[in-house]
């Protein structure tokens, strides 16, 4: 079983529309929990970390479900500029700082 | 806004040869690290530095790498004999204090021939 799993999409959005993303995780141990968004060619960018209480910024909020071992990202009111893959990111107890990455969810936003 | 920049941004080498990426984190940042993504595919852990040792490397990270901070600034991925398996991207990142929030550089992009 993956590590981080994640749904690859990708997932066609006209422009306003609200889309969510879902992130499982095998490992219970697990600490600290982040939602990064990398573009083509780019490097992984940190969007938001994840906390038990959910969390917002803007027009992304996460959440985070210790007991299912699963993490969303919701995006409201998509812009053309949202338009990325995003990455689900684990931090194990234990494993140092190590980063664990899903394999990303792709998202086009469209006119 | 202090950002973690790498050299070069590709670099094409035969195989066998030897490679260093380069890179420079945040300054005032601890901990720094290097990840890989092969084309099409996640980005992978390779190794942690700390305190001017190793403190965690992956199954990836053999003897073929090295890491080193050879003064205040520049943190370095050493390949010594390339592989084709080794073309990917490599990202540098680093951290401070707590370890947990990573920021990554534009990466290198390793083409082996």
């Amino acid at each position: 079983r993956k590590e981080v799993e994640q749904d690859p999409g990708p997932f066609n959005v006209p422009e306003g529309a609200t889309v969510a993303f879902n992130c499982t995780y095998s490992n219970s141990a697990s600490q600290s929990f982040f939602w990064y968004r990398q573009d083509c060619r780019k490097e992984p960018k940190l969007l938001m970390s994840v906390y038990s209480s959910g969390n917002e910024d803007g027009r992304f909020t996460a959440q985070l479900n210790r007991a299912s071992q699963y993490i969303s990202l919701l995006i409201r009111d998509s812009k053309l500029s949202d338009s990325a893959t995003y990455l689900c990111v684990v931090i194990y107890t234990g494993g140092g700082n190590k980063l664990t990455f899903g394999t990303g969810t792709q998202l086009k936003v469209e006119l | 806004e202090p950002e973690v920049t790498q050299t070069p941004s590709h670099q094409v080498t035969q195989m066998g040869q030897e490679v260093i990426l380069r890179c420079v984190p945040i300054s005032n940042h601890l901990y720094f690290y290097w990840y890989r993504q092969i084309l099409g595919q996640k980005v992978e852990f390779l190794v942690s530095f700390y305190n001017n040792e190793i403190s965690e490397k992956s199954e990836i990270f053999d003897d073929q790498f090295s890491v080193e901070r050879p003064d205040g600034s520049n943190f370095t991925l050493k390949i010594r004999s390339t592989k084709l398996e080794d073309s990917a991207m490599y990202f540098c990142a680093s951290s401070g204090e707590g370890g947990n929030t990573q920021y990554f550089g534009p990466g290198t992009r390793l083409t082996v021939l």
